[in-house]
């Protein structure tokens, strides 16, 4: 089906470690996001990209760096884990054209920093 | 400060009944207001949106009120299903920002058969 997919499902990292959680959308999609969401909160903005070749920072941005690779993929690295950092964490695509379209989530990435 | 709220954490209304989730938020740039369903363990699903400029948008069973003037829309979920059981999120946006969205905390729906 088409839509927004992000690897891994689970993953369990130690203090320190890095690592690169993937998203791949096949829907033609302009933007791109990457949200968290901690427990019994809403989601909170990390990066965006709003077009291929570009990046900015969102609400959340510290710990976290992001590359758009192309088009369709846009990754988001911890270059060295925190506790803080467990979350369930969102990928999103959205068409560009305008705000009232809505996003198409991936299924999330549960991360959990020991 | 938290620029969309939804105060009320959780909800439960009888299966047939109307559910009404309030949402409010403080920032007048916002043009476009969004509701999304989430179940456990996927990610949040698109509902519906409602541009400023409008005070109503209807979509079968779901229907969003927009109030400028108090800065409070609602989702009026009729009639209320089982299926319906999830979190419903309310976001809010600008054309202006890249189409950043900036959400709420979210409400748990519970529909009682």
């Amino acid at each position: 089906n088409a839509g927004v997919t992000q690897t891994p499902k689970f993953q369990v990292l130690k203090t320190g470690q890095s690592m690169t959680l993937q998203c791949a959308q096949d829907m033609n999609h302009n933007s791109m996001y990457w949200y968290r969401q901690d427990p019994g909160m809403g989601l909170r903005l990390i990066y965006y990209s709003a077009s291929e070749g570009t990046t900015d920072k969102g609400e959340v941005p510290n710990g976290y760096n992001v590359s758009r690779l192309n088009k369709r993929e846009f990754s988001l690295r911890l270059e060295s884990a925190a506790p803080s950092q467990t979350s369930v964490y969102f990928c999103a695509s959205t068409s560009g054209q305008g705000a009232a379209y809505g996003y198409t989530f991936g299924s999330g990435t549960r991360l959990t920093v020991v | 400060d938290q620029q969309v709220k939804q105060n009320s954490p959780s909800l439960s209304v009888q299966e047939g009944r109307i559910s009404i989730l309030n949402c409010d938020y403080t920032n007048s740039m916002f043009d476009y207001f969004l509701w999304y369903k989430k179940y456990p363990a996927e990610g949040p699903t698109f509902l519906i949106s409602i541009s400023s400029i409008k005070d109503k948008n209807e979509d079968g069973r779901f229907t969003v009120f927009l109030n400028k003037s108090a800065k409070h829309l609602s989702l009026h979920i009729v009639p209320s299903q089982p299926g319906d059981s999830a979190v419903y999120f309310c976001a809010a946006s600008a054309n202006t920002n890249a189409g950043k969205s900036t959400f709420g905390d979210g409400t748990t729906l519970t529909v009682k058969p």
